[in-house]
């Protein structure tokens, strides 16, 4: 079955340590994306891509990376410099960037500081 | 900026009854969108919305768009254990022209329990 998978589940991450959390899709969908999602502040977008090696920063872009090398992956990864890492992060992709075209999401992956 | 707001914030239902989740915009809409969450996991997309008036039904649920294009609602009809989650709508804000991309907007959710 299609669909987008995410791992780990549940990362614990050091002081100054960065983490890189994965982000696979099979449904051929040219955009991904990247949300953070606190209690009661609802999904916050971190970067998006509309195609493979192209990608934008969203609203709260701080203190993270991505990459886009490949249509199917698009791994997110939280430095050090991000000073409230805690969260659950979710990863979604769609058929384009329209808005059109719904978003599908993973099953999040929760980060937390040790 | 734009928003959404959901209302309400949280909801206790008996099983068997109906129920209705609003999310409003101060803004006319492009399209909006309805998912489910379950605590820690992923959201599922329901049903998406994009004419004024229209209405979409999955199951028990029903959606519908206002003529105006800034209110959406969600009803469930004769409510079970298995409907319980966090409802959100999220939202395409218009745009004069169609542009290659197309931000999300999220509400804050609604918090939806089943007592059996």
């Amino acid at each position: 079955d299609g669909g987008i998978t995410q791992s780990p589940k549940y990362l614990f991450r050091k002081e100054g340590q960065n983490v890189t959390l994965s982000c696979e899709q099979n449904l051929n969908h040219d955009a991904m994306y990247w949300y953070r999602q606190d209690p009661g502040q609802g999904l916050r977008l971190i970067y998006y891509s509309q195609i493979v090696n192209d990608f934008q920063k969203g609203d709260i872009a701080e203190g993270y990376s991505v990459s886009r090398e490949k249509k199917e992956s698009f791994p997110l990864t939280v430095t050090s410099a991000q000073k409230n890492p805690t969260a659950f992060y979710l990863c979604a992709s769609s058929r384009s960037g329209t808005g059109d075209q719904p978003q599908h999401f993973g099953d999040g992956t929760r980060l937390s500081i040790l | 900026s734009q928003e959404l707001e959901q209302s309400p914030q949280s909801l206790i239902v008996q099983e068997g009854k109906n129920l209705t989740i609003n999310c409003t915009s101060s803004k006319t809409l492009y399209g909006l969108y309805w998912y489910k969450q379950k605590y820690g996991e992923g959201l599922i997309f329901l049903m998406m919305l994009q004419k004024g008036g229209e209405e979409k039904s999955h199951e028990k649920i029903t959606a519908k768009l206002d003529e105006k294009k800034q209110q959406s609602s969600l009803h469930i009809t004769a409510s079970q254990p298995s409907h319980a989650g966090i409802y959100l709508c999220g939202a395409v804000p218009i745009h004069g022209m169609k542009t290659s991309y197309d931000k999300v907007i999220f509400g804050p959710g609604t918090s939806l329990s089943v007592i059996p």
